[in-house]
């Protein structure tokens, strides 16, 4: 089945810093969003995206849609130990009813 | 808490067991999903129901049933699973299957013996 590309997999970071994570896919698509899980729970939605080029904050966390449809980047600013987590990127192409995950990246924070 | 509620939040099933998981979304949605996660693998759409009516199968095996018989309930019927169905089993609702935002319940991690 199709997926989305999303990178880093992996990232350690000091706390303090500031993290960005992308989804890309040869595709368009009408929505993006951006989930995060903990171990053992479902996903959490983060933030979701409607139309290209729209930028949107929720706290720390900024994520845009971008112009093209067929990206997206979520930024997490002045990381802490409670965002350790992984990450989803999601999509849904127009006319459907599926929303296609991306790979996801695992955040470590060191404190 | 997302409003999608499924239960149990654990089974362990042998392969000829019959169980069945449970999903029941408080949010006025339309739409559900059940979504199966691996380890290290994606998140796979499995099935998807719209106002009641099963809009997406994505080649599921027929050892795995969905049911839906109200937009707030959603059943997957489980019969004769694999060591290798083993996975934790997501379900989702949004409003109305399209554009909108779909929320996550907290899954059933299933364990095939």
């Amino acid at each position: 089945g199709q997926q989305l590309n999303q990178s880093p997999q992996s990232m350690f970071i000091q706390e303090g810093e500031d993290v960005s994570m992308n989804c890309t896919s040869s595709s368009i698509f009408n929505t993006w969003l951006w989930y995060k899980q903990d171990p053992g729970e479902g996903p959490v939605l983060l933030i979701a995206l409607y139309k290209a080029g729209e930028l949107t904050s929720n706290g720390r966390l900024t994520a845009q849609f971008g112009i093209t449809r067929k990206d997206s980047f979520l930024n997490i600013s002045a990381s802490i130990p409670s965002d350790v987590g992984i990450y989803f990127c999601a999509g849904q192409k127009p006319g459907t009813y599926k929303y296609i995950f991306g790979t996801g990246t695992r955040l470590k924070v060191l404190a | 808490e997302t409003g999608v509620t499924q239960t149990p939040r654990h089974l362990v099933m042998g392969m000829t067991n019959k169980k069945s998981l449970k999903c029941e979304q408080h949010l006025g949605h339309n739409a559900m999903y059940w979504y199966k996660q691996s380890a290290k693998k994606p998140l796979e759409l499995m099935f998807v129901y719209n106002f009641k009516e099963q809009t997406e199968n994505n080649s599921v095996p027929s050892r795995f049933s969905p049911e839906c018989p109200n937009s707030s309930h959603l059943f997957l019927h489980l019969h004769t699973l694999q060591p290798e169905d083993s996975a934790l089993y997501l379900c989702a609702s949004s409003q109305d299957g399209r554009d909108t935002e779909a929320f996550f319940g907290q899954g059933t991690r299933l364990t095939v013996v």
